[in-house]
């Protein structure tokens, strides 16, 4: 079955406690992506990638880190998160990168709280 | 960079009714335009998607209206039915470009 999994779907966490969201797609697709989905504010692009190796900032970076060594894995990476990363995440992929074919699959997303 | 505007935030409707959620966008190269539909608790998932060359599509209760002069778009859902309660997002992409810019949502509740 074609999938985006994300983990953990749920964490409660405190300031300045360093994490990882992890995202992994079972599709081959080149194009990942990370967003952040605030009451209001919709669905905000934290980072994306278009490939191995190949990352970029996306509306909303700061705080954020991210990686891709190997294709079918995204992670996003809080060094010392803050209450204003409390959000619900999702990550997504979609290939090939640049055409307006193909769906962006989204992963179950990740529920974050920080105290 | 591409800017979506996306209105109405909330809309109510009874069921049976028409439901319409419109978009405008900034980027006159923008040429693909896709729909999500997340209901609650659940991720996004494509309903619908137009390409700039195409005026109007649909699939059966649901359509999407493009005016390439005015850069705006619209969603249309006929006889709603409760199970098409869910926030709404549309979104826009020019060409060369990977990322989908997408709207704020409109959360649409229909009742029964």
């Amino acid at each position: 079955e074609a999938q985006v999994t994300q983990n953990p779907r749920y964490l409660i966490t405190v300031t300045g406690k360093k994490l990882t969201v992890t995202c992994s797609q079972n599709m081959n697709h080149e194009y990942m992506s990370w967003y952040r989905q605030d009451p209001g504010l919709g669905l905000r692009q934290i980072y994306y990638s278009m490939n191995v190796e190949v990352t970029d900032k996306g509306d909303v970076p700061e705080g954020y880190k991210v990686s891709r060594k190997e294709k079918r894995n995204f992670p996003l990476i809080l060094e010392s998160p803050s209450p204003n990363q409390t959000s619900l995440y999702f990550c997504a992929s979609k290939s090939p990168p640049l055409s307006n074919t193909g769906e962006l699959f989204f992963g179950e997303g990740s529920r974050l709280t920080v105290l | 960079g591409e800017n979506v505007e996306q209105h109405p935030s909330t809309l109510s409707v009874q069921e049976g009714d028409s439901a319409v959620i419109k978009c405008t966008y900034s980027d006159s190269a923008s040429n693909y335009f896709p729909w999500y539909k997340q209901e609650l608790g659940k991720r996004p998932q494509l309903i619908i998607d137009i390409r700039s060359n195409v005026g109007e599509k649909k699939d059966q209760r649901i359509a999407v209206t493009l005016n390439k002069t005015a850069k705006h778009f619209s969603l249309h859902i006929t006889e709603t039915q409760p199970e098409d309660s869910a926030v709404y997002f549309c979104a826009a992409k020019a060409p060369g470009y990977s990322t989908l810019t997408f709207g704020k949502g409109t959360m649409l509740l229909v009742s029964p």
